[in-house]
């Protein structure tokens, strides 16, 4: 069976405080791992999908990496305007389409 | 990118009755799935909603709780049926829009008394 966990569950932040987030994953076959921000009252919004071993992906303060157990999503120089929480998901290759969500991280940050 | 809108954006429903949201998508989209998520967690795939013919249904979930009609590319439809407090969550449509990219509309916050 499919499995994501994220981690921490909840990060506070000093405006400023760079720090990372963590999505472990096990898979028979990884797809695609995709990322997304979720803000209170919203449906999640797509930021990026990773396909391989070694990828990156950036967008504004945040850089997306795979390894092949886990991704990190790295929030460089964080604003207040970054506080949401964060989801990742798996698109396995047995699973079609579907897509697997970890727990999430909440993400605070504080100006 | 795809714009996806959908309605009732909330409603609160007595138990016992149905509720149909519907989903819109701006954009013709290869797939169209129905997620849940429950107060505080997070996301659960319904089914993926087959343009034409039956959904294709998760472990956990079956057709007559959770009739889902797609009669175009575009449109999607989901009907909570006979409803309990345990289905009260937000009711999320996605729309894949090509092989890497996967959006989601702003949820049905649903309560049932």
């Amino acid at each position: 069976e499919d499995q994501v966990t994220q981690s921490p569950e909840a990060l506070r932040l000093q405006e400023g405080e760079s720090s990372s987030l963590n999505c472990s994953y096990t898979v028979s076959g990884l797809r695609g791992l995709f990322w997304y921000r979720q803000d209170p009252g919203k449906g999640p919004e797509f930021l990026f999908t990773l396909y391989s071993a070694g990828e990156e992906k950036e967008k504004e303060r945040l850089k997306a990496t795979l390894t092949k157990k886990e991704s990190f999503l790295h929030i460089t120089a964080p604003k207040p305007e970054d506080s949401a929480t964060y989801l990742c998901a798996v698109q396995a290759e047995a699973a079609g389409n579907k897509l697997t969500f970890g727990g999430g991280t909440r993400v605070l940050v504080k100006p | 990118s795809a714009v996806i809108s959908q309605k009732p954006s909330r409603d609160i429903c007595q138990r016992g009755t149905s509720l149909t949201i519907q989903c819109q998508v701006d954009s013709q989209v290869t797939m169209m799935f129905w997620y849940r998520q429950q107060p505080g967690q997070s996301l659960t795939l319904i089914a993926t909603a087959n343009q034409g013919s039956e959904a294709t249904y998760e472990s956990g979930f079956v057709i007559d709780k959770f009739p889902i009609s797609r009669p175009n590319l575009t449109f999607s439809t989901l009907t909570v049926s006979n409803m309990s407090p345990e289905d009260s969550s937000i009711y999320l449509c996605s729309g894949r829009l090509a092989a890497d990219t996967q959006y989601f509309g702003p949820g049905t916050r649903l309560t049932v008394l």
